[in-house]
């Protein structure tokens, strides 16, 4: 059983279109992570809050937006999904960066 | 950035033997390196972690070591058992840094 909840499960986009992505957690936990999953990839991380301060990594600070509006919820906007955005998206949380990560089930992004 | 190898992709191991799995990183900043698991149909959950002020760590049958001069570190799964059979992937951060993680090592454990 997992107390970090992503919605939904699958999602199919157009290319050029907005992609939002929603993920919960009941633990109160201060950090929420992003992270994108590819076929025999690593999970590469996009970005974390930590509390209400955003850090986004370097190399995918243009193609990701988030939002934190209270502690419980975070989402992960795609302003325009190319082909190359279809992966996996796991949604985490933490008490503090450097604790345990709870994952997600993770949302499915298939971009055609 | 930091990165981190993960030197198997996949172990097959005989019920009651020890899989170990190895990992290297570049970052000598990195201080917490902790190790998840996915089971088939299921998210990662965490398995085990080790911080730079130790180099030993057990919990019940794993073991984790690390090796700071190196930069290595790995997970010893003592005395397999079918339900070990999973991805593992190992992960290293810095202070107040996301988890970068391996590829991810596939065990099979068969009688």
């Amino acid at each position: 059983d997992t107390t970090v909840k992503q919605n939904p499960r699958y999602k199919l986009a157009r290319v050029g279109k907005p992609v939002n992505l929603i993920c919960s957690q009941t633990m109160n936990h201060d950090t929420m992570y992003w992270y994108q999953k590819k076929p025999n990839q690593a999970p590469k991380l996009l970005l974390f809050y930590y509390d209400k301060i955003l850090n986004r990594e370097a190399d995918t600070f243009e193609k990701f937006q988030s939002s934190r509006p209270n502690n419980s919820f975070c989402s992960l906007y795609i302003g325009s999904a190319g082909l190359e955005y279809s992966a996996m998206y796991l949604c985490a949380s933490s008490a503090g960066t450097e604790g345990r990560l709870f994952f997600g089930h993770g949302t499915k992004l298939s971009v055609l | 950035g930091e990165k981190v190898e993960q030197h198997e992709s996949t172990l097959s191991v005989r019920e009651g033997d020890s899989a170990v799995i190895n990992c290297t990183y570049t970052d000598t900043a990195s201080s917490y390196f902790p190790w998840y698991k996915q089971e088939a149909g299921k998210s990662l959950h965490f398995v085990i972690d080790i911080r730079s002020n130790v180099d030993r760590k057990q919990s019940q049958r794993l073991i984790v070591l690390l090796d700071k001069k190196a930069k290595r570190f790995s997970l010893h799964i003592t005395a397999t058992q079918p339900e070990d059979s999973a991805i593992y992937f190992c992960a290293a951060s810095s202070y107040a840094q996301g988890l970068t993680f391996g590829l991810g090592t596939r065990v099979s454990v068969f009688p």
